[in-house]
């Protein structure tokens, strides 16, 4: 069954300094996408960044890279230059490859801290 | 208006009460789903629809009922619910490429959510 596991429940970071957010997942399929979101306190989940299976580079988007290692299953998220605004839940988020539906498996989430 | 909107975004309700959350999106995505967010649990997909074709009911108990008329619009109704149901509801949508697995075509992109609130 797939899994996905964040185990850091919570981050304190400097602002301006970069921070790291673990993820790691399990899955049998060769073709799967992994997914960060942005979850504020206001409840909305905002897209940050997308990397496939295939992809041979890790994806990056402004701040926002990823840092993917597939034999490890690890796909963790770095933001630099942390700012007050990046205070929010992080969620990491697997699409499986195979099967009827587009479905996300999603895990438990860090909460970012970002301190002036 | 853009992305995908949520109404209400606050709902108290008594377990007796029948009421309807609404979710819109405008982005011409043909794929839309409900997912509940309850505290320290990671979110939970209840319902996808594809094409206004509910594929994937995630066991759901019937309390919860889900309507899709077009692929813009998309509803869950709720009757007699549990004060275990209070949660944040949150819709999505996609662009469902069928088989094209792992995609970034297949992002899921998320309203603001409803809080629920059962008294």
């Amino acid at each position: 069954a797939q899994k996905i596991t964040q185990t850091q429940p919570g981050m304190f970071v400097q602002e301006k300094e970069a921070v790291t957010l673990d993820c790691t997942y399990d899955t049998s399929d060769q073709s799967y996408g992994l997914f960060w979101y942005k979850q504020p306190s206001s409840g909305e989940m905002i897209f940050l960044i997308y990397q496939g299976s295939y992809d041979e580079q890790n994806a990056t988007e402004g701040r926002y890279s990823l840092n993917f290692q597939k034999a490890r299953k690890s796909a963790n998220l770095v933001i630099s230059a942390s700012q007050l605004g990046d205070s929010a839940m992080y969620f990491c988020a697997m699409r499986e490859g195979s099967g009827a539906t587009n479905k996300l498996i999603f895990g438990t989430g860090t909460l970012l801290a970002v301190q002036p | 208006e853009t992305g995908v909107t949520q109404t209400p975004r606050h709902l108290v309700m008594g377990m007796t009460n029948k009421k309807s959350l609404k979710c819109e999106q405008h982005l011409g995505h043909n794929a839309m789903y409900w997912y509940k967010q309850s505290a320290k649990k990671p979110l939970e997909l209840m319902f996808v629809y594809s094409l206004e074709e509910r594929v994937e009911n995630n066991s759901v108990p019937s309390r919860f009922s889900p309507e899709c008329p077009n692929s813009s619009h998309l509803f869950l109704h709720l009757h007699t619910l549990q004060p275990e149901d209070s949660a944040l509801y949150l819709c999505a949508s996609s662009q469902d490429q069928g088989r094209l697995a792992g995609g970034r075509t297949d992002t899921q992109y998320f309203g603001p959510g409803t809080r629920l609130t059962v008294l």
